[in-house]
């Protein structure tokens, strides 16, 4: 079965640091990961993915990824924090990537907490 | 535009009403998802459409009934809920088929309170 882990309830980081928050898979087959990001009442955005190709993925609001596929992690990255990024973070794994409808298991979240 | 709307955003109802959730995508979207999600806890798949047609039930209780009555809309009728039931609700969708492009989009969510 295809599952998601975020090692880290919470990571702090001070504005300006770059900041890393870890997600690591186990899946059968090629995995088809997700990054999405959930400010306070509001819904999920998404923000990037791996399918295939560059092992780097840029995303939405300056985040990247790199896939490992070795360490089988999804690593979410940002060079330079804001405060403003300060919200909950999901990793998330495309069950049964073939099949025509995607279920997606998430990871239990990451928040990230960006100090000024 | 990658928007999903959904409404009402705020719902408080007693555990004897009949209330409806809505959602609408104008994406072409041909999947749309229902999700459930307690506070600071990952999404809880509920139900999947594909092409209209219910193609995964998660074991939902039957107080809660999905409806998809085009390809641009999807409903969640409610009866009879528990307290427990409170939480936000999420609408998704995906594009699917032979273009999919697999991510997910979500809804801002209708927060339920069951009193």
């Amino acid at each position: 079965a295809q599952s998601v882990a975020q090692p880290e309830d919470q990571v702090n980081v001070a504005e300006g640091n770059p900041l890393t928050v870890k997600c690591t898979y186990s899946v059968s087959g090629n995995p088809y990961l997700f990054w999405y990001v959930q400010y306070p009442n509001r819904g999920l955005q998404f923000l990037l993915k791996y399918i295939t190709g560059d092992n780097l993925v840029k995303g939405s609001y300056g985040f990247e990824a790199e896939f490992n596929k070795s360490q089988t992690s999804f690593h979410l990255k940002k060079p330079s924090a804001l405060v403003s990024d300060s919200a909950l973070y999901f990793c998330a794994v495309r069950d049964m990537p073939s099949s025509n409808t995607g279920k997606l298991i998430f990871g239990q979240g990451t928040t990230l907490q960006v100090k000024p | 535009d990658t928007e999903v709307t959904q409404t009402p955003k705020h719902l408080v109802m007693g555990m004897t009403n009949k209330k409806s959730l809505k959602c609408e995508q104008h994406m072409g979207h041909r999947a749309m998802y229902w999700y459930k999600q307690k506070a600071k806890k990952p999404p809880e798949l509920m139900f999947v459409y594909s092409y209209e047609k219910l193609s995964i039930n998660e074991s939902v209780p039957s107080r809660f009934s999905p409806e998809c009555p085009n390809s641009s809309l999807l409903n969640l009728h409610l009866h009879a809920l528990q307290p427990e039931d409170s939480a936000l609700y999420l609408c998704a969708s995906s594009q699917e088929g032979w273009t999919r492009t697999y991510e997910q989009y979500f809804g801002p969510g209708t927060r339920l309170t069951v009193t």
